[in-house]
């Protein structure tokens, strides 16, 4: 079972502003270490969204943003396109695991 | 361009064994800690194993510890995972991932499936 926990789905119609939350405990994000962001289309593998909380990689539009507060993460979607469609994951590294911990992915719908 | 290309997956019976590569371009892999990770149909991402980049540490899932044993190659910018004792719960795409500097994983191979039936 997944120890970050994300809504199972989210919707929101083009345009519109939708987020996505990500809940952990303090041996994760609690435990002050970062939050990662991914996207997966159907069919392929997870693409990386948003590292350290809130940094976008080169290529990714500033429609996606990340925080981080306590033992929780949010990722936010603005100006929400068909194309964005797709299940979201949050990340980050769980000290009694020693690895990392997913959450359990968030299915997109844009109406 | 960094490249991770896995290899290896395919239909096994439970209790077989299977080893998955990874293949590796475009940058230093010496230089980085390397993780898989897996999907099982229809199901979420499940983090299974990391090693670091001399191989000096190695962490597993529990759910596969004992069985599967992660390794590199950094002459040949090569990871693996031997997978023994499978069973039907292992069944998934396998991917390998870099782990960037922050503890992501900045880069994604195409993965390879695995599937454990009889």
């Amino acid at each position: 079972q997944s120890m970050l926990t994300q809504p199972p789905s989210v919707s929101g119609a083009p345009g519109q502003r939708v987020t996505i939350s990500c809940t952990g405990s303090s041996s994760n994000i609690g435990a002050d270490f970062d939050v990662h962001w991914y996207q997966q289309l159907p069919g392929t593998a997870p693409k990386l969204l948003i590292s350290g909380n809130n940094n976008r990689p080169s290529g990714v539009p500033d429609r996606f943003s990340g925080s981080k507060s306590g033992t929780s993460a949010s990722l936010a979607i603005s100006g929400l396109q068909a194309d964005d469609e797709a299940d979201y994951y949050c990340q980050s590294y769980d000290r009694s695991l020693s690895g990392w911990v997913f959450g359990g992915g968030t299915k997109l719908t844009v109406l | 361009d960094v490249q991770l290309v896995e290899s290896g997956g395919g239909l096994v019976q439970p209790g077989g064994s299977l080893r998955l590569s990874c293949a590796a371009s475009g940058f230093t892999f010496s230089s980085f800690g390397m993780n898989w990770v897996r999907q099982a149909p229809g199901k979420g991402l499940e983090w299974v194993s990391y090693i670091s980049t001399l191989g000096a540490t190695i962490n597993y899932a529990e759910s596969v510890k004992g069985r599967f044993t992660i390794s590199r190659g950094n002459a040949k910018n090569s990871l693996y995972l031997q997978m023994n004792s499978l069973r039907d719960e292992d069944t998934a795409v396998y991917y390998c991932a870099r782990e960037g500097y922050v503890g992501e994983a900045d880069y994604w191979g195409q993965g390879t499936l695995v599937t454990v039936s009889s």
